[in-house]
């Protein structure tokens, strides 16, 4: 069974930029789940998608908005990019709302210059 | 006070030792508790979920809870240099009628051959 798939790997972005993430969950695997990942921070959640409909989202400005489709696929899109965006952005999956076992991509890596 | 808390290290100990990893949390109604294990450019993956309070054991890792303390903590038994790594503590928190998986900023260790 494939596992949750994130792209790109890396991304290199200038201010004001806009930028797409991609997830794509486990095959089966109905909710996705976006966190930021920084040193001083850690992991902090972004915003939870079920059934392509957004329920529950972390403290994070209006500029940093998602979507889900119907075959699970999340997208997650930050506009006007800051220098503070900088940040491994990680993508969970699991098998239903609820289901706290959450399975990571490997990340997005983006450096905004 | 950060609603799941732990200090990120590094905590240093010898091969063959116990390491303890602590974690505090701020939710009293909390239930459900997680480590995650995330090696240096990967991305998190859970070893240990517990539910009740006391132990559970699986293999050389020892989950602990205690609900009253709001007080969970990692034990690894014949701590070895594969388990060098930062360790996450995750709680499930009501946030606004929803909940989330939150994190801590995970505890390094590193284990000296």
């Amino acid at each position: 069974k494939a596992g949750v798939t994130q792209t790109p790997r890396y991304l290199i972005k200038t201010r004001g930029q806009q930028v797409t993430l991609s997830c794509s969950p486990i095959s089966g695997h109905r909710s996705v789940s976006w966190y930021q990942q920084t040193p001083g921070q850690g992991l902090q959640f972004l915003f939870e998608y079920f059934s392509e409909t957004q329920r529950n989202k972390g403290n994070f400005p209006g500029r940093f908005s998602g979507r889900q489709f119907s075959n699970s696929r999340s997208e997650m899109n930050v506009s006007t990019l800051e220098l503070g965006d900088s940040a491994l952005y990680l993508c969970a999956s699991s098998l239903a709302r609820g289901d706290e076992k959450l399975f990571f991509g490997s990340g997005t890596q983006l450096s905004v210059l | 006070q950060k609603e799941v808390e732990q200090n990120s290290g590094p905590l240093s100990v010898p091969e063959g030792a116990i390491a303890s990893l602590n974690c505090t949390y701020s939710d009293r109604v909390s239930q459900s508790f997680f480590w995650y294990r995330q090696y240096s450019g990967k991305s998190p993956e859970l070893i240990m979920s517990i539910y009740s309070n006391g132990d559970k054991e699986d293999g050389r890792f020892t989950a602990q809870l205690n609900k009253a303390s709001q007080y969970v903590s990692l034990l690894i038994r014949d701590s070895q240099p594969s388990d060098s790594a930062t360790y996450l503590c995750a709680v499930i928190l009501n946030s606004g009628g929803y909940q989330k998986v939150t994190f801590g900023i995970g505890t390094k260790l590193q284990v000296i051959p």
